[in-house]
């Protein structure tokens, strides 16, 4: 257990509806970090926050949206779904602001399936 | 365009032999890179985290290799267990905090 906790587990949903994800990270960690992993894509980095503040942006569609709360726990919002949307969505946490030494801690991810 | 490469894209081993895996990467400009062991339909486990100036590093029965001149690391499993049976993944970070993942290695240890 990697002290990463995330909300839902499994989430099924239609095209074009919007759903949010939970993220709490360890006790201690500052930034949160989320990634998707989809079968023929493999994992991709969407984004890093760092204390309530963007830290990092990667592949993360204009639909998709994050943001963290004063207690440092994470959503991950996701609108106008579509089918290839479907996927593994994890969240890591560090205990600072991502240093090149810096150990990330994923949680079990949520399942996400647009049918 | 940040790539990286990982080769066999799967494997299988007999239980208790050695095997080595490899990443090759066109990060630039580097920061670091890591070794992940994910377990089918779980997050990633961190194994490795290697800078510019280490060139290998342990952790258990995992050690990697990093050569920053020819942008190539490996990862080597020593006495192999059922329990490794997994993806191994390899992510290169740049200095701008991005983030280039590599398809991963399945490792299959047989009995």
């Amino acid at each position: 257990d990697s002290g990463v906790t995330q909300t839902p587990k499994h989430l099924i949903t239609a095209t074009g509806q919007r759903v949010t994800l939970r993220c709490s990270p360890r006790s201690g960690d500052l930034s949160v970090y989320w990634y998707q992993q989809s079968l023929d894509q493999g994992l991709q980095f969407l984004i890093q926050y760092y204390n309530g503040e963007e830290r990092a942006k990667g592949n993360i569609l204009e639909r998709f949206s994050a943001q963290q709360f004063p207690d440092l726990h994470s959503e991950l919002n996701l609108s106008s779904l579509e089918l290839g949307d479907s996927a593994l969505y994890f969240c890591a946490s560090s205990v600072a602001s991502g240093g090149p030494q810096e150990t990330q801690y994923f949680g079990p991810g949520t399942r996400l399936l647009v049918l | 365009k940040n790539q990286v490469e990982q080769s066999p894209q799967s494997l299988i081993i007999l239980e208790g032999k050695n095997c080595t895996l490899q990443c090759n990467y066109t990060v630039s400009p580097f920061s670091n890179l890591r070794w992940y062991k994910q377990d089918t339909g779980r997050g990633p486990v961190s194994l490795t985290i290697m800078t510019f100036s280490e060139n290998t590093k342990s952790n258990g029965r995992y050690t990697a290799t990093l050569d920053a001149d020819t942008k190539q690391s490996s990862l080597h499993i020593t006495a192999s267990q059922l329990s490794d049976s997994a993806s191994y993944i390899c992510v290169v970070s740049s200095n701008d905090y991005k983030l280039s993942f590599g398809a991963g290695t399945t490792v299959t240890v047989r009995a």
